[in-house]
């Protein structure tokens, strides 16, 4: 059974700074992993997603890459600013279309 | 883009009612689409899988006589929680996915805002 987890459970950081969040999971045959953006009482935005033939996937200041040998995923946001302030979670799409989320890293930047 | 709707965005009803919860892809056709369930600090739990034209497939746990999902049209699914209870109050997400879609990778999922159900 495919599990997804997050560390850390939340971040806070000042603006300016570069930024690492990590998602590991338990099931290297994994079809894709997707990073998504959730703001509080909202749906999620689609940040990045990474076939599982692909290493990374880069959309602005955002780089996500994907290591299925170690189980790892990471998303680097550059010159984090306050708008990137959100809950940010990773899924692995387990087979048959079906995604597995993490619990989510909260992030917040201060101005 | 790939756009997903959910009405309504947000419901308070009595103890015993039914709710229903539509998710409507609005600009591609939706082979599948899915339901899932986000409770406070949680993450998002697949609840179901629906195919249009065919029944749903139900994760282990969810009960189907209670959450009656309908894919009648390939841009349209309704998620129906029956005689809904306060245990049932949870953040309901819908997303769907095509698979022909020009320019959509077929593999993936594009999400609704979600449907903030409250049961009283």
């Amino acid at each position: 059974k495919q599990e997804v987890t997050q560390i850390p459970a939340a971040l806070s950081v000042p603006e300016g700074e570069n930024l690492v969040l990590n998602c590991s999971f338990t099931d290297s045959a994994i079809y894709n992993l997707q990073w998504f953006r959730q703001d509080p009482g909202k749906g999620l935005t689609s940040l990045l997603l990474i076939q599982s033939s692909q290493r990374e996937q880069t959309s602005g200041r955002l780089n996500a890459s994907l290591d299925k040998s170690s189980g790892r995923s990471t998303l680097y946001i550059a010159a984090s600013q306050p708008g990137d302030s959100a809950t940010y979670l990773c899924a692995a799409d387990a087979g048959s279309e079906k995604l597995v989320f993490g619990k989510g890293t909260k992030l917040t930047v201060n101005p | 883009g790939a756009v997903v709707s959910q009405h309504p965005s947000w419901v308070i009803c009595k103890s015993g009612t039914s709710v229903k919860i539509e998710c409507r892809s609005l600009d591609f056709q939706a082979t599948t689409m899915f339901w899932y369930r986000q409770f406070p600090k949680q993450s998002l739990m697949l609840m179901a899988t629906s195919n249009e034209g065919s029944k749903a497939t139900y994760e282990q746990g969810v009960e189907k006589d209670k959450f009656l999902i309908n894919h009648a049209s390939l841009t349209l699914s309704t998620l129906t929680v029956t005689s809904a209870h306060p245990e049932d109050s949870s953040f309901y997400i819908c997303s769907a996915r095509s698979s022909h879609t020009p320019g959509l990778a077929s593999n993936e999922q594009f999400f609704g805002p979600g449907t903030r159900l409250t049961v009283l």
